[in-house]
């Protein structure tokens, strides 16, 4: 069965302070990767997603990349956060050519 | 581009039936989702609808008018851990395949 890993659970990071947050998949092959972030009280959006490796679109400008080193690891990185980037970060998958998709436990950050 | 329009607070009984209505307006179309998320936690996959009409799964039906763009999910007999947020997402044409997510309308069942 194919599982969704995403870390760490919690992050707290100083404004000004690189960011690292990793999502792997098992149990699939050539998946549809995706960033989300979730304000408080907001739905979720869309900040990236891959169709394969080194593949990457960005759905919003941000101060926020995102990478695809392997088929099934996608890496969400900032070199500088800011205050604006807290917010409940969620890594997902979805198979090639289906709609559905999966959702890692979130990666919940406070930027002080 | 994508606009979803949801309410964003609603309130019910247990045992009660609740309806949570959504609406779009899309540049294409090619199915919509109702997600659960409770508190602190991950989506979870409750429907899909591409084609018009109802689909029931248990307590939860999901209903879609591709010509109003509209979709509404119903919870049938409410119980105390349906309380969460419930998310409509759209799927526009395209081989990502991403979706668009609603602000979600948050659900109180009360006892």
């Amino acid at each position: 069965s194919q599982t969704i890993h995403q870390w760490p659970a919690t992050l707290v990071q100083p404004v000004g302070s690189p960011l690292s947050l990793e999502c792997t998949v098992e149990g699939t092959s050539n998946p549809n990767l995706y960033w989300y972030r979730q304000a408080a009280g907001r739905g979720l959006q869309l900040l990236f997603y891959s169709v394969g490796i080194g593949q990457i679109s960005s759905e919003v400008p941000q101060n926020l990349s995102a990478s695809r080193p392997q088929d099934r690891q996608f890496i969400l990185s900032s070199k500088k956060l800011l205050l604006s980037d807290s917010g409940f970060y969620l890594c997902a998958w979805s198979v090639q050519g289906s709609t559905e998709a999966f959702f890692g436990q979130g990666t919940r950050l406070t930027v002080v | 581009g994508q606009n979803i329009d949801q309410p964003t607070e609603m309130t019910a009984t247990e045992g009660a039936i609740v309806q949570i209505n959504c609406t779009y307006q899309t540049s294409g179309f090619n199915g919509l989702f109702w997600y659960q998320q409770h508190a602190g936690e991950a989506p979870t996959f409750l429907s899909y609808n591409v084609l018009d009409g109802l689909e029931e799964k248990g307590r939860f039906s999901s209903f879609l008018s591709r010509s109003k763009g509209y979709s509404y999910l119903l919870l049938k007999e409410l119980q105390m851990k349906d309380s969460a947020s419930y998310l409509c997402a759209v799927t526009p044409p395209g081989s990502a395949r991403q979706l668009t997510f609603g602000s979600g309308t948050q659900l109180t069942v009360l006892p």
